[in-house]
């Protein structure tokens, strides 16, 4: 079936410095991912939506000059969380999907910022 | 703006027992209703998939109901086992199905061997 990699799977950093996430679909062509963020004990919250070739779609209250989301081709996405802070700890998950498929995630990438 | 709401938030029983848990949302317009699991530290299965047009899928010891009218959902499992200890977490999309999922906090549920 369909799959979705997301990688790294875990990273920890320290304050300050910058971290990218990758999200590649491996069989379909993903013309649309999405990224969401759970924090402990909360539900996965969508951040943004991203359509390949496009500016990605931020949600409320998600800033989008520290989470850069580039989608450039049709199977790879990332999110780089720009001078990242311990509040930006946090389990970082992405979701993909073609014009006819069902949504498939990744195995999320747990951040941890020092 | 849609709400998910899931009941209970955790829920321990022996194993063996058949269980429900209960789903809510608040805009009754959904494309689909997913139930995913997530074990600890883990990302998410995805268990059982609803289309707006549905009211009920099954999947060996899983069963899920909508009731796209009033809001809710059940996932009912049978004959529970120690291995369906996980966050147990129900997700809609809106609208026509473009939008990325909302998703309850989820039921953490414990199987007492």
């Amino acid at each position: 079936g369909a799959v979705v990699s997301q990688h790294p799977s875990r990273v920890i950093c320290k304050s300050g410095t910058s971290v990218k996430i990758e999200c590649r679909s491996l069989d379909f062509q993903a013309t649309t991912m999405f990224w969401y963020r759970q924090f402990p004990k909360q539900s996965l919250m969508l951040m943004a939506t991203s359509n390949e070739g496009s500016k990605a779609t931020y949600e409320q209250g998600v800033e989008k000059d520290k989470f850069l989301i580039n989608h450039a081709s049709l199977t790879l996405s990332t999110l780089t969380v720009t001078s990242a802070h311990p509040e930006d700890s946090s389990f970082y998950i992405c979701s993909a999907r073609d014009v006819n498929s069902p949504l498939h995630f990744g195995n999320g990438t747990r951040l941890t910022v020092t | 703006k849609q709400e998910v709401t899931q009941i209970p938030a955790a829920l321990s029983v022996p194993e063996g027992e058949n269980l429900v848990l209960n789903c809510s949302f608040t805009d009754s317009a959904i494309y689909n209703l997913q139930w995913f699991r997530q074990d600890p530290g883990k990302g998410l299965t995805s268990l059982l998939l609803i289309q707006s047009s549905q009211r009920e899928q099954t999947s060996g010891r899983l069963n899920a109901s909508l009731d796209k009218s009033s809001g809710r959902s059940t996932l009912y499992i049978a004959a529970s086992q120690p291995g369906d200890s996980a966050t147990y977490l129900c997700a809609v999309i809106s609208g026509g199905g473009a939008d990325g999922l909302t998703f309850g906090k989820g039921t953490h549920l414990i199987i007492q061997p």
